[in-house]
């Protein structure tokens, strides 16, 4: 199994709403990623696991909460987005992060748009 | 961390090798560099990472002077299927492990 798995694929909010993205993975990966992706624009990254703790954080507002419950599971909680946040948000697993970081696996994304 | 400069875009024909090149002037001693396909809609997908010299895979090549500050992925006799954004990646230690996205370069390949 060499999925990255998203739910859900298609997401529509508005600004005064809570909901979340799920990433799930069973490569028995040790990393995870969150990117965010604008159309036309390469994707951007967000936050980097390594081992169940945040390891990077790229001065992400604090609407978006990330959270990483177990090495499998990935989520990233939403809260009182703005219009601009609307964008595809890719999950991403590897390994391991750091030294020989490898390929990333990506997952088919959540397109997030913000009303 | 090392900025990358790829072209925009590039046009070729079924069947012709495509080599798509990307600057990394200020790569740094140990960074690598890998390459990803991204179709509309879809996540990246891995095609090739190296540090020197030359790399092969099924799919691609991946060429690496020995300075270092370019490399040039070649994707052998490209059909259709191969219009995607191609993205080249450099990081390592000294960009503490971050994994940024260049601004790609768009291939089209016509029939």
């Amino acid at each position: 199994d060499t999925e990255v798995t998203q739910t859900p694929k298609h997401l529509v909010m508005g600004m005064t709403n809570k909901k979340s993205l799920k990433c799930e993975q069973h490569m028995g990966h040790r990393a995870m990623y969150w990117y965010k992706q604008k159309a036309k624009k390469p994707p951007e990254l967000m936050f980097v696991y390594s081992y169940e703790k945040l390891s990077i954080n790229e001065s992400v507002p604090s609407r978006f909460s990330p959270e990483c419950p177990n090495s499998s599971l990935l989520n990233l909680h939403l809260h009182a987005l703005q219009p601009e946040d609307s964008a595809l948000y890719l999950c991403a697993s590897s390994q391991v992060w750091g030294g020989d970081t490898g390929e990333l696996f990506f997952g088919e994304g959540s397109r997030l748009t913000v009303l | 961390l090392a900025k990358t400069t790829q072209p925009i875009s590039m046009d070729s024909y079924e069947g012709q090798e495509v080599n798509i090149t990307c600057s990394h002037n200020n790569i740094a001693t140990n960074d690598y560099i890998t390459w990803y396909q991204q179709f509309p809609s879809q996540g990246p997908r891995f095609i090739i990472q190296g540090y020197k010299t030359k790399v092969t895979n099924e799919v691609a090549s991946l060429f690496i002077p020995a300075d270092r500050k370019s490399s040039t992925l070649s994707l052998p006799r490209v059909s259709l299927s191969d219009t995607a954004v191609y993205y080249c990646l450099v990081g390592g230690e000294d960009s503490s492990y971050k994994l940024i996205f260049g601004s790609g370069t768009r291939l089209l390949v016509r029939p």
